[in-house]
């Protein structure tokens, strides 16, 4: 059982240039969520699926695409990266419709030159 | 809407004092309240949660929390700290009894616990 896996761990990407990260979860969990974390600001949640097919807008959105095809992957796009989007970003999952808690992957770092 | 404040952004403490990280949330429904803790280079993993009940609320590595209603706080304490405490811990709030997609639990911006020998 891995839980919650992210991939990749770190990307070095040039402004405008466009990425995917891939979180992928074998709990069977409903809920997935995207996550971005900056010094001083805590957790702030980009967009979240409730299930596979689909997904909704969370507090900072913008430059963002998510995608839930599977179940199991919730896909994270910046289409065209900003250095502004530089950050460690974090997904989560949680089982529907139960009072559990979040399980987190372990990250990853972007850079954004 | 609900929101979380957690009142010290670090917390330095020595090895076997007592340490408190202060959380106070706000909402206008019930609530069902977390701690996580970060250790350097990890994700976040569950510490902790109040869903009802007993106020008081026993978690992982000797950490324990009190959820206070009429002061709308959940601080979290432990009696001794260990150099492996020092981490960031994250409030976290929800609302009570939602169902469908509006399970959307807000964080608190973090409390770097600094534990010095």
């Amino acid at each position: 059982n891995a839980g919650v896996t992210q991939t990749p761990k770190f990307r070095v990407l040039k402004t405008g240039q466009s990425m995917t990260l891939l979180c992928a979860q074998d709990m069977n969990h409903e809920y997935m969520y995207w996550y971005r974390q900056d010094p001083g600001m805590g957790l702030r949640l980009i967009h979240y699926s409730v299930g596979e097919g689909t997904t909704a807008k969370g507090e900072v959105p913008d430059g963002y695409n998510v995608s839930r095809l599977k179940k199991q992957n919730f896909l994270l796009g910046l289409e065209s990266a900003a250095p502004s989007q530089t950050s460690v970003y974090f997904c989560a999952s949680r089982r529907y419709p139960s009072t559990d808690t979040q399980y987190f992957g372990p990250g990853t770092r972007l850079t954004v030159l | 809407a609900q929101s979380v404040t957690q009142l010290d952004s670090q917390v330095p403490v020595f090895e076997e004092a007592p340490v408190e990280l202060r959380c106070n949330y706000s909402s206008s429904v019930s609530v069902y309240l977390f701690w996580y803790v970060q250790y350097p280079n990890q994700g976040l993993q569950l510490l902790l949660k109040y869903l009802s009940g007993s106020t008081l609320v026993k978690g992982i590595n000797g950490f324990e929390a009190e959820f206070n209603k009429s002061q709308t706080s959940f601080h979290l304490r432990k009696p001794s700290v260990h150099i492996s405490d020092t981490a960031e811990y994250f409030c976290a709030v929800s609302e009570a009894g939602v169902s469908g997609g509006s399970y959307i639990p807000t964080f608190g911006r973090g409390t770097s616990l600094i534990v010095h020998p």
